[in-house]
């Protein structure tokens, strides 16, 4: 049984580029959420993906969006990016109609902007 | 917005002894969730609580919820090298998936 899968694992761009992380959700999960977990912090919310449309947004410029597929896989893009954008982007699953059920997490994008 | 606060934000101890991480809320809660993180890890679910003045025990890690439910903590007894990492609390947004996650507490072990 699957876990959360993500990819790349790392990733090294350039201010003003553009970036394109993935996730595939747990087996059986089809609500996918995604955070940015800086150094020393804990997990911010972006946004959560539920029957392919962004459900929920957290305080992120629109800068950040994404994407899921009919298979629930999930795509985070970020344009633009700053220097701050530095960090690591966690996926979480978990499935729907299940109010508070525990986020299954990916090992995460270590993203450098430069 | 939900606020969730943790202390403290780093915890030495040498194995064996005890320790102890504190969650508060700015709001209410209707539950509380703890995660582990393993250095270079991702956040492992550990439990959640639910009911007010909860309490849950998972060997040697006490898990408690506060009357009010507005804050919750985490006792580790007798700590081993496997208990290192950074623990986390968070809050339920609107429902599953958006959660408010505190800034955790870094346990280092000495052996």
């Amino acid at each position: 049984d699957a876990g959360v899968t993500q990819s790349p694992t790392h990733l090294i761009k350039t201010r003003g580029q553009q970036v394109t992380l993935r996730c595939s959700p747990k087996s059986g999960h089809d609500t996918v959420s995604w955070y940015q977990q800086a150094l020393g912090q804990g997990p911010q919310f972006i946004f959560q993906y539920y029957e392919e449309e962004e459900r929920q947004r957290g305080n992120f410029p629109d800068r950040f969006s994404g994407h899921q597929f009919p298979n629930y896989s999930s795509e985070l893009n970020v344009n633009a990016l700053l220097l701050g954008d530095s960090a690591l982007y966690l996926c979480a699953s978990n499935p729907a109609g299940t109010l508070n059920s525990p986020l299954h997490f990916g090992n995460g994008t270590r993203l450098t902007v430069t | 917005g939900q606020q969730v606060m943790q202390i403290p934000q780093y915890q030495h101890v040498q194995e064996g002894e005890d320790f102890t991480t504190y969650c508060n809320s700015s709001t209410t809660l209707s539950n509380i969730q703890w995660y582990k993180q393993r250095p270079g890890g991702h956040p492992v679910f550990l439990i959640q609580l639910v009911k007010s003045g909860e309490v849950k025990k998972q060997k040697r890690l006490t898990f408690q919820f506060g009357e009010a439910k507005k804050n919750s903590s985490l006792h580790i007894t007798a700590t081993q090298t496997t208990d290192v990492g950074t623990y986390f609390c968070a809050g339920p947004g609107t429902n599953a998936g958006k959660s408010t996650f505190g800034d955790g507490t870094t346990l280092t072990v000495k052996p």
